[in-house]
C-alpha cells in the first residue's frame, strides 16, 4: 500500500513557541491531505483538510490562524501550531488520500507535548 | 450529523477465539467504509476496504461485511492472536462537495491473552 511518512514522531516545546509537523505521501501524489488530533482516549477528529495550491477548509471550531497549514506540493503537507500552549499537547496524525483507488493512507502521528 | 458507534467498547478474549466487532452509521448514502487498527500512541494501519457496491471484503483471517440498509458492518477475526491486540475503528465517510472526510467513533479496543 501507499507510504505515507509524518515528521517528527514526537515533539516537545515551551509554551508560545511553534512546531511544525510534516505529512509526506513517499510514493504517490496527494492532492488532498487530512489533519486529525486525538487526546487521550478520544476520537480522531478531523481538524481540516488540506488542498494543494489552495487555501486548508478548516472543521468548525478550528482556529486557522493558530493551526497553520500549507500544501505547497503535491507530496508534502505542513501543519504548523503557532504560539503553542499546554491544551495543544495532543496526538496530531495526518492522511493522504488515493483518489483512484479512494483510500486514505495515515502517516504514524505525532505527539506534541507542550510544556 | 454523520456518527459512528462501534460494539462493543472493549473486549477480552484469550488466544484462538473467533470474535465480531460491530460498527454502526447514520448515513445511508455511505460511499464505502474502511477498517482501520490503531495501536496504542500509533498511528492508523488500513485493514480492509469495502465499496458501497460490494457486501464483503476478505483479507487472511480477517472479513468485513457492509449492509447498508441497515447502516451496519462487522468486522470478523477468526483464530484470534495477541498481535490482533489493538483498538479497531470503522470510521464513516462520504462523498461531500468532493472531499473525502472520515468520522471516527471511539472504536473497539481489543485485548487478545495469551
Amino acid at each position: 500500500g501507499a507510504v505515507v511518512s509524518q515528521h517528527p514522531s514526537w515533539v516537545i516545546c515551551k509554551s508560545g513557541t511553534s512546531v511544525k509537523i510534516e505529512c509526506r505521501s513517499l510514493d504517490f501524489q496527494a492532492t488532498t491531505m487530512f489533519w486529525y488530533r486525538q487526546f487521550p482516549k478520544q476520537s480522531l477528529m478531523l481538524m481540516a483538510t488540506s488542498n494543494e495550491g489552495s487555501k486548508a477548509t478548516y472543521e468548525q471550531g478550528v482556529e486557522k490562524d493558530k493551526f497553520l497549514i500549507n500544501h505547497a506540493s503535491l507530496t508534502l503537507s505542513t501543519l504548523t501550531v503557532t504560539s503553542a500552549h499546554p491544551e495543544d499537547s495532543s496526538f496530531y496524525i495526518c492522511s493522504a488520500l488515493v483518489v483512484a483507488k479512494n483510500i486514505q493512507y495515515f502517516g504514524a502521528g505525532t505527539r506534541l507535548s507542550v510544556l | 450529523k454523520q456518527e459512528v458507534t462501534q460494539i462493543p467498547a472493549a473486549l477480552s478474549v484469550p488466544e484462538g477465539e473467533n470474535l465480531v466487532l460491530n460498527c454502526s452509521f447514520t448515513d445511508s448514502a455511505i460511499y464505502n467504509l474502511q477498517w482501520f487498527r490503531q495501536d496504542p500512541g500509533k498511528g492508523l494501519t488500513s485493514l480492509l476496504l469495502i465499496q458501497s457496491s460490494q457486501r464483503e471484503q476478505t483479507s487472511g483471517r480477517l472479513n468485513a461485511s457492509l449492509d447498508k440498509s441497515s447502516g451496519r458492518s462487522t468486522l470478523y477475526i477468526a483464530a484470534s492472536q495477541p498481535g490482533d491486540s489493538a483498538t479497531y475503528l470503522c470510521p464513516e465517510r462520504g462523498d461531500q462537495g468532493g472531499s473525502e472526510k472520515l468520522v471516527f467513533g471511539k472504536g473497539t479496543k481489543l485485548t487478545v491473552n495469551p
